[in-house]
């Protein structure tokens, strides 16, 4: 069975920093891209990172450059999101989520974990 | 960045009802389109990949359509555990924009 059980969520000042890791297990993690989604409150889904199986290739949205970034552990089947610089609106449930065998790019967003809610107020 | 517009924020439908969901995305995307599944407290599901792939497990009454800008997901009959929330998202190119989500309520 397919797991991603993101931990490290919680609840942080404006300003402060997070480091989102996401464990993964029943599937060849080092084979599959992998992506972070976010969700505030209430409110739609919101892509916020992809990295490749190899880590060749990462991507952030561009409202996050600067402050986010993605990152991976194979050896250990981890994925890692570091959040610097955090604000209000980051506020959200934070989801780890494998992409499908063929890639984020031109396909889809497979597994997901239950999600982390990480909450920035002061 | 490709906008996705899905053209209702909520619907309301009964048991037994066919239900259409459309999704437009801003320019082109082929169709790297996909569906999701979302009910509350939960994460998204997969349901339709590549806008008319059905996701293994997932019952044969959801099924997708569309190319280019305009796409729809079709539940041919609505069953109680089919009330959730629908989103669509694509995989044309990054950002991996989805739409604000379309809400199916019990009429």
């Amino acid at each position: 069975e397919v797991q991603l059980v993101e931990s490290g969520g919680g609840l942080v000042k404006p300003g402060g920093s997070l480091r989102l890791p996401c464990v993964a297990s029943g599937f060849n993690f080092s084979s599959f891209s992998m992506s972070w989604v976010r969700q505030a409150p209430g409110k739609g889904l919101e892509w916020v990172s992809s990295i490749s199986s190899r880590s060749d290739y990462m991507y952030v949205a561009e409202s996050l450059k600067g402050r986010f970034t993605i990152s991976r552990d194979n050896a250990k089947d981890s994925l890692f999101l570091q959040m610097n610089s955090l604000r209000a609106e980051d506020t959200a449930v934070y989801y780890c989520v494998a992409c499908g065998t063929t890639g984020c790019y031109t396909g889809y967003f497979e597994y997901w974990g239950q999600g982390t809610l990480v909450t920035v107020s002061s | 960045d490709i906008q996705m517009t899905q053209s209702s924020s909520s619907l309301s439908a009964s048991v037994g009802d066919r239900v259409i969901i459309t999704c437009r995305a801003s320019q082109s995307i082929s169709s790297f389109l996909n569906w999701y599944q979302q009910k509350p407290g939960k994460a998204p599901k997969l349901l339709i990949y590549a806008a008319s792939n059905l996701q293994t497990g997932v019952p044969s009454r959801f099924s997708g359509s569309g190319s280019g800008t305009d796409f729809t997901l079709t539940i041919s009959s609505l069953q109680p555990e089919d009330f959730a929330t629908y989103s669509c998202q694509q995989s044309y190119t990054a950002p991996y924009t989805f739409g604000q989500g379309t809400k199916l309520e019990i009429k």
